[in-house]
Formats: C-alpha cells, sequence, structure tokens
C-alpha cells in the first residue's frame, strides 16, 4: 500500500522568500504524484500533478516540484512566495497504473507568510 | 472554469439520524469520489463511483455508508446512522477519466462540514 509523509507540520516564511515543502512516498511502482493547496474555509485545489516524463513540473501560482525516485520524494517549490500562499498543502500520492483511483494524501504543511 | 460545488456547506445532525450529503460533479466527468477529514487529521479515501457503480472503497466505506447517482447531475453520500465519530469535512471529487486505465487527476469541491450532536 502507498503513504505519503510530510515531514513539515508548520512552516514560516517571509513574504518574497523562497520555499520548499517536502514530501516523500513510498510506493512499489511508478507512483502517480500531486500537490493540492487548501485555503481556510475552501476545498482542495489541484496545483500540479506527475504522471510521467519531464520530473520537474510546472503547476498554477507559480509553484514547482521535482520527482526524484532515488529519494522518493516529491517536493514542492515557489522562488518568490507571497502573502495569499499562506494556506496549508497537501501532497498525495495514486496508483492508477493498478487501475485503483483512492488517492493517498499526507498530514499536510501549514504555510504561513510573515509580511 | 467548472467547479465541484457541494451542499449544504454545513449540516448539523443529531446522532443516529440519517444524512444526505449532496454534491454536483463536473458535468463532462465519469468517475465521482468521496473523501473525508476530521478535524486535525489526513484527508481519507471513503469511495469511487464509475459507470454507475461503486468502483473501489476504503475500510471506512462500511453499511452505515451509501452513495447514488439519482439524476444525471448530482452524487450523493448517505449515512444511515450517524455516529460522532461521522463529524467531519466531506469532501467531493470528480475527475475526467474515461475508464480505469486513465489517469486525470481529481478536481475537489469546497467540502460539507458534518456536525453530529
Amino acid at each position: 500500500a502507498q503513504s505519503v509523509t510530510q515531514p513539515d507540520i508548520h512552516i514560516t516564511v517571509s513574504e518574497g522568500a523562497s520555499l520548499e515543502l517536502r514530501c516523500n512516498y513510498s510506493y512499489g511502482a511508478t507512483p502517480y504524484l500531486f500537490w493540492y493547496v487548501q485555503s481556510p474555509g475552501q476545498g482542495l485545489q489541484l496545483l500540479l500533478k506527475y504522471f510521467s516524463g519531464d520530473t520537474l513540473v510546472q503547476g498554477i501560482k507559480g509553484f514547482e516540484a521535482e520527482f526524484k525516485r532515488s529519494q522518493s520524494s516529491f517536493n514542492l517549490r515557489k522562488p518568490s512566495v507571497h502573502w495569499s500562499d499562506a494556506a496549508e498543502y497537501f501532497c498525495a500520492v495514486g496508483a492508477l497504473d493498478t487501475g485503483r483511483r483512492a488517492l493517498t494524501f499526507g498530514s499536510g504543511t501549514r504555510l504561513q507568510v510573515q509580511p | 472554469e467548472p467547479e465541484v460545488t457541494q451542499t449544504p456547506s454545513h449540516q448539523v445532525t443529531q446522532m443516529g439520524q440519517e444524512v444526505i450529503l449532496r454534491c454536483v460533479p463536473i458535468s463532462n466527468h465519469l468517475y465521482f469520489y468521496w473523501y473525508r477529514q476530521i478535524l486535525g487529521q489526513k484527508v481519507e479515501f471513503l469511495v469511487s463511483f464509475y459507470n454507475n457503480e461503486i468502483s473501489e472503497k476504503s475500510e471506512i466505506f462500511d453499511d452505515q455508508f451509501s452513495v447514488e447517482r439519482p439524476d444525471g447531475s448530482n452524487f450523493t453520500l448517505k449515512i444511515r446512522s450517524t455516529k460522532l465519530e461521522d463529524s467531519a469535512m466531506y469532501f467531493c471529487a470528480s475527475s475526467e477519466d474515461r475508464g480505469p486505465n486513465s489517469n486525470q487527476p481529481q478536481h475537489f469541491g469546497d467540502g460539507t462540514r458534518l456536525s453530529i450532536l
């Protein structure tokens, strides 16, 4: 069974600083990986996804993530954080190659942005 | 941009009562899902639905739960006899997949907060 670990529960960065949110997954085959963002009172918005091909994927709102098979990681990055990026970020893994569609989510990382 | 919509945004129900949570998936999507997030915990998969039947369900999705697509637009989750531990945020999602071997991302609604008293 697949699993996802987000080691950082809470991160605080200054506006304009760079950001990296960590995600490690456990899955025997090629994973399908996602990052979602949840603003307070809102649902989960898809930031980006990795299925195959280029290991550096670009998403919305200036985010990118890099799939590193050797490290079982899929870290989310943004070069310059904006105050509106304050939210909770979830990494998720799917086993779509098995025909199963259930996503397994990490515990989330809450991002706080200081002015 | 098309959205998944969920109603109500907040539902308060007495323990033991039945509750129905409603979702309108994105119109051209064929796969539908329910997830839940107990306060302070991970988002957990409950069930997926395709071609008018359950395609996958988790251990959480026991006999107290059922899903239905009563018409061409709605997708519902019913909890037959609610328990205190059913209190959670329930998210509906849909994806454009055309079969089990497709790999389109899931798009989520804003959730229904269910509070059991």
